[in-house]
């Protein structure tokens, strides 16, 4: 199984709604991380998280990282067709570790359409 | 321009040939990566660099090999490509310090029939 998981997979929503994605991890979240890919191209990086309860906004997107639950929320508040792409969140696992033994792991994405 | 480039953008290729795809930096990060991503599969690391002597295989690095020219460069090559080794291809950056975020190049569509 996936140790990011990523929900739901796929939403279309209406223009000027509000939504959220949501990613679990099945281990400790050291920092996490959202991107934006349009298809077939580059991944945008959106923000990063570090810390329990932290909370970021950019533009109308914001996310907050749930510490105890593993989990962060990507939440989009009245939507915009340039809204619509994949939502990929990644995880460091391995930071405040020694050594070279970092990488981040990914979620399979949520791919949102936004329909005007 | 791009702070992470990448070439070529496409490449179709038949089964058994050699081919390199190229990655460029200009952010000064000492970190690189190599990912392929497929439908269904995600992202999955085949090979890092944390600097130029520092080369590390990923999660899925049979059939691939790396070379790191220098700080800004970092080739990938598929000695003999096969079908399943489409896919399309990101070269990433990121500092080497703390917690950090990595910057993706547009990426390489490859297909090899």
């Amino acid at each position: 199984s996936q140790e990011l998981e990523q929900s739901p997979q796929s939403l279309i929503v209406q223009e000027g709604k509000n939504l959220t994605i949501n990613c679990t991890s099945s281990k400790t979240l050291y920092g996490l991380y959202w991107y934006k890919q349009k298809y077939g191209e580059g991944l945008i990086f959106l923000m990063m998280l570090q810390k329990g309860g932290e909370e970021k906004s950019h533009e109308k997107i914001t996310a907050k990282l749930d510490e105890k639950k593993q989990q962060s929320s990507l939440h989009i508040t009245a939507s915009q067709p340039s809204h619509a792409g994949i939502y990929l969140c990644g995880a460091d696992l391995s930071w405040g570790f020694a050594g070279n033994n970092r990488k981040l792991i990914w979620g399979l994405g949520t791919s949102l359409a936004v329909n005007p | 321009d791009a702070d992470v480039t990448q070439t070529p953008r496409n490449r179709i290729t038949k089964t058994g040939k050699r081919i390199m795809l190229e990655c460029s930096q200009t952010k000064g990060h000492d970190r690189m990566y190599w990912y392929r991503q497929d439908p269904g599969l995600g992202l999955r690391l085949i090979y890092y660099s944390f600097d130029v002597k520092d080369i590390n295989k990923g999660e899925i690095s049979d059939g691939y090999s790396v070379s790191r020219q220098a700080q800004a460069k970092f080739s990938l090559s598929l000695e003999s490509a096969i079908p399943n080794q489409t896919a399309l291809y990101f070269c990433a950056t990121s500092p080497g310090q703390g917690v950090y975020e990595q910057y993706f190049g547009p990426g390489t569509r490859l297909t090899v029939t």
